[in-house]
């Protein structure tokens, strides 16, 4: 059974670092990687997806590594900013045409200013 | 936000009360997902439907059905309400891109359900 780990549960930085959001999965035969982002009380938004056979991708001051072998994937935030702060989770989908997605528990992320 | 909304947004209502959810999206998706998410359990499939009348079951479904009656809409139904299902609940559906090979889920606003 995939299990999903995020450490740190909780990041409290300040404004302007960079920081790296960690994610680790037991079975490392997935499909693809998604990373969201989730605001108290909100539904998820959807920040960056990775497939198996790709390393990273970039998306503004988003940056998510993926490295399917070691179970791992990171979501690297440059110049970190108050709005960034937010609950992020990773989630891996195992196969393809609506396979589920295993979701981590989250980091919850607060940049203060 | 993909075209999904889900109602009602907030229910209160009593152990044994069957209650109804509907997630509606307006983009003719084909796959389309019900979540609850719990504290110490993240987010957790409860069912799923790959299209008009077509669902199955996922890690969490006891207690729950589910009908898909017209693409846009996806009902989850609590047949009788338990107190273990006070929860928050996410609609979600894939789109493909890229020739197929590229699913991305997109998530309702979710709905605070308590049972009292």
């Amino acid at each position: 059974k995939q299990e999903v780990t995020q450490i740190p549960a909780a990041l409290s930085v300040p404004e302007g670092e960079n920081l790296v959001l960690n994610c680790s999965f037991t079975d490392s035969a997935i499909y693809n990687l998604q990373w969201f982002r989730q605001d108290p009380g909100k539904g998820l938004t959807s920040l960056l997806l990775i497939q198996s056979s790709q390393r990273e991708q970039t998306s503004g001051r988003l940056n998510a590594s993926l490295d399917k072998s070691s179970g791992r994937s990171t979501l690297y935030i440059a110049a970190s900013q108050p709005g960034d702060s937010a609950t992020y989770l990773c989630a891996v989908r195992r196969g393809t045409s609506g396979s589920r997605l295993t979701f981590g528990e989250g980091t919850q992320l607060t940049v203060n200013p | 936000d993909a075209g999904i909304t889900q109602s009602p947004r907030h229910k209160v209502t009593e152990t044994g009360t069957p209650v109804t959810l509907r997630c509606h999206q307006t983009e003719n998706h084909r796959y389309m997902y019900w979540y609850r998410q719990d504290p110490g359990h993240g987010l957790r499939l409860i069912h799923y439907s790959y299209g008009v009348k077509d669902t199955d079951k996922g890690e969490v479904s006891d207690g729950y059905s589910v009908s898909r009656s017209k693409t846009e809409d996806f009902l989850l139904t609590l047949e009788s309400a338990t107190s273990s299902q006070t929860s928050v609940y996410f609609c979600a559906i894939s789109e493909f891109q890229r020739g197929g090979d590229q699913e991305t889920q997109y998530f309702g606003p979710g709905t605070r359900l308590l049972v009292l």
